[in-house]
């Protein structure tokens, strides 16, 4: 079974402060993904990475980056925290190539509920 | 510009009957299409698939249909059951582009009354 994991369920920070979200998946896959959920909004891309060091903006990706450095870990990073980042954020990942028959599904963690006081 | 559309926020049924839940979508490049159940507080998890050479998938107590003339499916779930009760988003992409980027719905919230 493919297993991502993210490295809190909750988080409180103060607005301005650097954070951290941490997102691992044992699975030897290519693709991860960044995402945030607001009710009525759906989940929104905020980046997407298809390789080591490689990255790729989504459709929200301002007062965001992200890193990754090792194949198996994807961080977003919040180098300023807003009330307005307040979300669920939901890390994803998925294999490249054709390799199984549900060859687009994503694999998704548990998420991180992050609010920012 | 919203390319995945779910038009309706909520819905309630009562178990052991139909729920329906439809998705609408506006780019013509998209061939493949999935969707999403999710518990509060929890990741999406995936239900079903559909590709575009088809207009039917079934599994179990879920079917999806594909009208690609229509540009529109919708997830058949028989009986509901109160399990069932979470959001669901539909999502979309374009196969053979080398990105697996899924462009998703709003959701629609499922209630399933006993």
């Amino acid at each position: 079974d493919v297993k991502v994991t993210q490295s809190s369920r909750y988080l409180v920070k103060r607005t301005g402060e650097k954070v951290f979200l941490e997102c691992v998946q044992d699975m030897d896959h290519e693709n991860m993904f960044w995402y945030r959920q607001d009710p009525g909004l759906g989940l929104r891309l905020i980046y997407f990475s298809y390789d080591v060091k490689m990255k790729e903006k989504g459709d929200i990706p301002e007062g965001y980056s992200v890193s990754r450095e090792k194949k198996e870990r994807f961080s977003l990073i919040l180098e300023s925290a807003s009330t307005n980042q307040t979300s669920m954020y939901l890390c994803a990942s998925i294999a490249g190539g054709d390799t199984s028959g549900n060859k687009y599904e994503q694999y998704f963690g548990p998420g991180t509920r992050l609010t920012v006081t | 510009d919203q390319q995945v559309k779910q038009n309706s926020p909520s819905l309630s049924v009562q178990e052991g009957r139909i729920s329906i839940l439809n998705c609408d979508y506006t780019n013509s490049m998209f061939d493949y299409f999935l969707w999403y159940k999710k518990y509060p507080a929890e990741g999406p998890t995936f239900l079903i698939s559909i590709s575009s050479i088809k207009d039917k998938n079934e599994d179990g107590r879920f079917t999806v249909f594909l009208n690609k003339s229509a540009k529109h499916l919708s997830l058949h779930i028989v009986p509901s059951q109160p399990g069932d009760s979470a959001v669901y988003f539909c999502a979309a992409t374009r196969t053979g582009a080398g990105s697996y980027q899924l462009t998703f719905g709003k959701g629609t919230k499922l209630s399933v009354i006993p």
